[in-house]
């Protein structure tokens, strides 16, 4: 079985631009969850789609976006981006919605802003 | 504010030893507390996690530990290796909710 791939695994870009990273969840995960990690702040929650819909938002600004198509597969964007979103964008996937389930990570989108 | 506090930062230990890192957190909502092992390169992958009805869980050569009125709990890695030098991070999420709120991370190295 195929684990979380996330595309495209390295990315630069100028700061003001607009990125988009992609994620594909495990065959039959309807949940997905992003997470930023940086050296300083850790591992930080973005937010969580299931069956199409935002479910739960991280304390990030609404530069940060996402959504989920009917396939489960997930998107994230950065728009205006700053040299401070330089990060490691990990996607997880969860086997159910309900909560409190495994989280199975991809290798994650490394953004460098310059 | 971090919710989940985690120590040491980082950790040398000899082959053959033992590695504990521990956690902390303040929110009585949290329910599910996994630990994440991260190699360089890669996401982080669930080792073990535990729920605050038990006060230790063991799968093989690591143990978690969990202290619900200390609201603490550690992970143990009983004849450690080399090839667990890795990064290892603690987590919780609230009842209901699959958001983690990760530790800031313990770098371990195991010395041959």
């Amino acid at each position: 079985k195929a684990g979380v791939t996330q595309t495209p695994r390295y990315l630069i870009k100028t700061r003001g631009q607009q990125v988009t990273l992609s994620c594909s969840p495990i065959s039959g995960h309807r949940s997905v969850s992003w997470y930023q990690q940086t050296p300083g702040q850790g591992l930080q929650f973005l937010f969580e789609y299931f069956s199409e819909t935002q479910r739960n938002k991280g304390n990030f600004p609404g530069r940060f976006s996402g959504r989920q198509f009917s396939n489960s597969r997930s998107e994230m964007n950065v728009s205006t981006l700053e040299l401070g979103d330089s990060a490691l964008y990990l996607c997880a996937s969860h086997r159910v919605g309900i909560g409190n389930t495994e989280a199975f990570f991809g290798q994650g989108t490394r953004l460098t802003v310059v | 504010q971090q919710q989940v506090k985690q120590s040491p930062q980082s950790l040398i230990v000899q082959k053959g030893g033992i590695s504990i890192i521990n956690c902390a957190y303040e929110n009585t909502a949290f329910d599910y507390f996994p630990w994440y092992q991260q190699f360089p390169g890669k996401g982080p992958a669930l080792l073990i996690a535990i729920r605050p009805d038990v006060s230790e869980k063991k799968e093989g050569r690591f143990t978690i530990s969990f202290n619900k009125s200390a609201k603490q709990f550690s992970l143990h890695i009983m004849d450690s290796q080399p090839g667990d030098s890795a990064t290892y991070f603690c987590a919780a999420s609230k009842r209901g909710a699959n958001n983690l709120f990760f530790g800031t991370g313990t770098r371990l190295t195991v010395i041959p």
